[in-house]
């Protein structure tokens, strides 16, 4: 049961440069989609969500796009800092519905 | 800042045993959620749970799991039987209201031996 992907288990950026990570999802049904941040023996946390009915929603160095035509969303985190290096899930629901996951990028961004 | 809150943070138990995982989520939340990521794989949704009964479940959550909200403040998730293949990090999550994010907490790590 794959409906979220995230099909870069890795991305590692220079600290100052834009990073972008990418989630599709195959559910039409899906219409509120979620990033959450995570350390290591730490639970997610939420960073920036989007409904269906728009493509873009910005909150200070966070910007998600969505295109649903696409079903794909992405992340763009700009200026990367070290303190962003985490692993960044998607997620993505319908309604009051539970949240699906996709697996996961890790993000190294270098001082 | 509010925060839920898991405890504990490990626990390691035999093959066959009974553990319940304890979870105080957010005070004026009314939506609770449990989900767990064995290692290396992606964070899976267990079960929901609103207004005092499950709202929806997924395929891993077979008669050996079982979801209670016994007072005001505690969501605990109980595994009657433990199976080796339990052996995963289990958080629990919150959220106030139907369209609002999910609030996870840091998770109870598990190990059955």
């Amino acid at each position: 049961d794959q409906q979220v992907k995230q099909n870069s288990p890795s991305l590692s950026v220079q600290e100052g440069r834009i990073s972008i990570l990418n989630c599709d999802y195959t559910n039409s049904m899906f219409d509120y989609f979620l990033w959450y941040k995570k350390y290591p023996a730490e639970g997610p946390t939420f960073l920036i969500s989007i409904s269906s009915i728009k493509d873009k929603n910005e909150d200070g160095r966070f910007t998600v796009f969505l295109n649903k035509s696409a079903k794909h969303l992405s992340l763009h985190i700009v200026p990367s800092q070290p303190g962003d290096s985490a692993v960044y899930f998607c997620a993505a629901k319908r309604g009051a519905n539970n949240l699906f996951f996709g697996t996961g990028t890790r993000l190294t961004v270098i001082p | 800042e509010p925060e839920v809150t898991q405890t504990p943070s490990h626990q390691v138990t035999q093959m066959g045993q009974e553990v319940i995982l304890r979870c105080v989520p957010i005070s004026n939340h009314l939506y609770f959620y449990w989900y767990r990521q064995i290692l290396g794989q992606k964070v899976e949704f267990l079960v929901s749970f609103y207004n005092n009964e499950i709202s929806e479940k997924s395929e891993i959550f077979d008669d050996q799991f079982s979801v209670e909200r016994p007072d005001g403040s505690n969501f605990t998730l109980k595994i009657r039987s433990t199976k080796l293949e339990d052996s995963a990090m289990y958080f629990c999550a919150s959220k106030l209201a139907e369209n609002n994010e999910q609030f996870f907490g840091p998770g109870t790590r598990l190990t059955v031996l």
